[in-house]
């Protein structure tokens, strides 16, 4: 059982279009991850937020942590086909050495 | 600067038998996370190593076990194998101070049980 759910599980869509993923807990977590992995390769790092309501950009895509540190958001406007990839949110914990990742939402942008 | 190397990429074993899979942190990096990613599932945190001590362990048995050595590359060990242990093997390096909130992946090594 996976401590984080991320919604949807799979995406696909139309370049161009925006969305949005989600991943919600039930525990409060010190820092939340989002990473983005593509076949036969590790995670990439794409943000850290720290702080309850934060709110990170990085050119296309938004980060929302909420305010009770308990989920998160992506949001990617105006998607392009370099976008798709499997989208991990992992939750980290206050001892500084665990880390809990849900089972992530594939993304497939169209041409 | 060199990231996150691992290997081998792929490996084949047969179920009971053990198997040793390597990691080389990223330049400057002190501390090493392992993690088992089934098919469809995100990773699972195995165990984290800090200067060449385990900093941490996730809900694994104890035929899962590591070892960090001084220039702070890692390994990862498993005894016993049984066919779920069929899995990408990731290894994440970070660097002083940073914990687990700049975490850098390598590619993972996809290990078979048959």
């Amino acid at each position: 059982t996976q401590l984080l759910e991320q919604s949807p599980q799979f995406l696909s869509i139309q370049e161009g279009e925006n969305l949005t993923v989600y991943c919600n807990s039930s525990s409060v977590f010190s820092s939340l991850q989002w990473y983005r992995q593509e076949p036969g390769e590790g995670p990439v790092l794409l943000v850290t937020v720290v702080t309850g309501g934060e709110v990170k950009k990085l050119k296309r895509l938004t980060f929302q942590f909420g305010d009770a540190r308990k989920d998160s958001s992506l949001h990617i406007t105006a998607a392009q086909t370099g976008d798709t990839g499997l989208y991990l949110c992992a939750g980290g914990g206050y001892n500084n050495n665990d880390m809990r990742f849900g089972a992530g939402t594939r993304l497939t942008v169209k041409p | 600067e060199t990231g996150v190397t691992q290997s081998p990429t792929h490996l084949i074993k047969t179920r009971g038998q053990q198997v040793t899979l390597r990691c080389s942190s990223q330049s400057g990096h002190n501390t090493v996370s392992w993690y088992q990613q089934a098919l469809g599932q995100g990773p699972q945190f195995i165990f984290q190593y800090y200067r060449e001590e385990e900093n941490g362990r996730g809900n694994f048995p104890p035929r899962f076990s590591g070892l960090q050595f001084p220039n702070y590359s890692s390994e990862l060990n498993v005894n016993a194998l049984e066919l779920d242990d069929s899995a990408l093997y990731l290894c994440a390096s970070s660097g002083p101070g940073q914990g687990i909130y700049e975490q850098y992946f390598g590619p993972g090594t996809r290990l078979t049980v048959t």
